[in-house]
């Protein structure tokens, strides 16, 4: 079974810019989550989708936004791009929203390397 | 808020036995994942806690104390290739994860 699938794997852009990252979730999960993952840091949570609504959020200014598609694949958009926002931008799927069992486990695509110059 | 406090590097030598500890402070608290992460790749499920006691996943095992708010990952015979970062990361809920700065593994021969 194919994992979770992320495009593109390398980006640079420039201060200012807009860009648009995707994301195809294992086959059968509905719940997509976005984490940020700066240099020698843990990732951070972005948001969560779950049935193609936005379900969390976290603490990310208003410049990065996120949507699912029926197909359960989605989309992060981070506009205005700052120097700040260089960083590993991984996609995660897990099976359900919430149980706290087991089938919550969430499984990380390789990620896109975002470069803001 | 919520914090994970983890070791920020641990070495040991092949076919040791390595543990790494997380005490973490969250607002809510589903179970602990470990995940591991070589550069520049994906993090990589290994264990999942929700209850107290331990896990044994091959030569990973994982343990959780919810009353003390602690866990650690267990290494055993330990590999070259086991050198990577480890992340302890809570599930709060909704399939939100909160995760610790890391720890890097460094495994010598």
């Amino acid at each position: 079974d194919a994992g979770v699938t992320q495009s593109p794997t390398h980006l640079i852009k420039t201060r200012g810019q807009q860009v648009t990252l995707r994301c195809s979730p294992i086959s059968g999960h509905k719940s997509v989550s976005w984490y940020q993952q700066v240099l020698g840091q843990g990732p951070q949570f972005i948001f969560q989708y779950y049935e193609k609504e936005e379900r969390g959020r976290g603490n990310f200014p208003d410049r990065f936004s996120a949507r699912q598609f029926p197909n359960y694949s989605s989309e992060l958009n981070v506009n205005a791009l700052l120097l700040g926002d260089s960083a590993l931008y991984l996609c995660a799927s897990s099976l359900v929203r919430s149980s706290g069992g087991a089938s919550d486990t969430q499984y990380f695509g390789p990620g896109t390397r975002l470069t803001v110059l | 808020g919520q914090s994970l406090e983890q070791p920020s590097e641990v070495t040991a030598v092949e076919g040791a036995i390595v543990q790494i500890n997380c005490t973490y402070q969250t607002s809510g608290f589903y179970g602990l994942s470990w995940y591991q992460q070589h550069d520049g790749g994906a993090p990589t499920f290994l264990s999942y806690n929700a209850l107290d006691g331990l896990e044994e996943t091959g030569r990973f095992s994982s343990f959780l104390s919810r009353s003390d708010s602690y866990g650690y990952l267990l290494l055993q015979e330990l590999q070259m290739k086991d050198s990577a970062s480890y992340f302890c990361a809570v599930n709060s809920g909704y399939s939100t994860l909160t995760f610790g700065k890391g720890t890097m593994l460094l495994v010598s021969p």
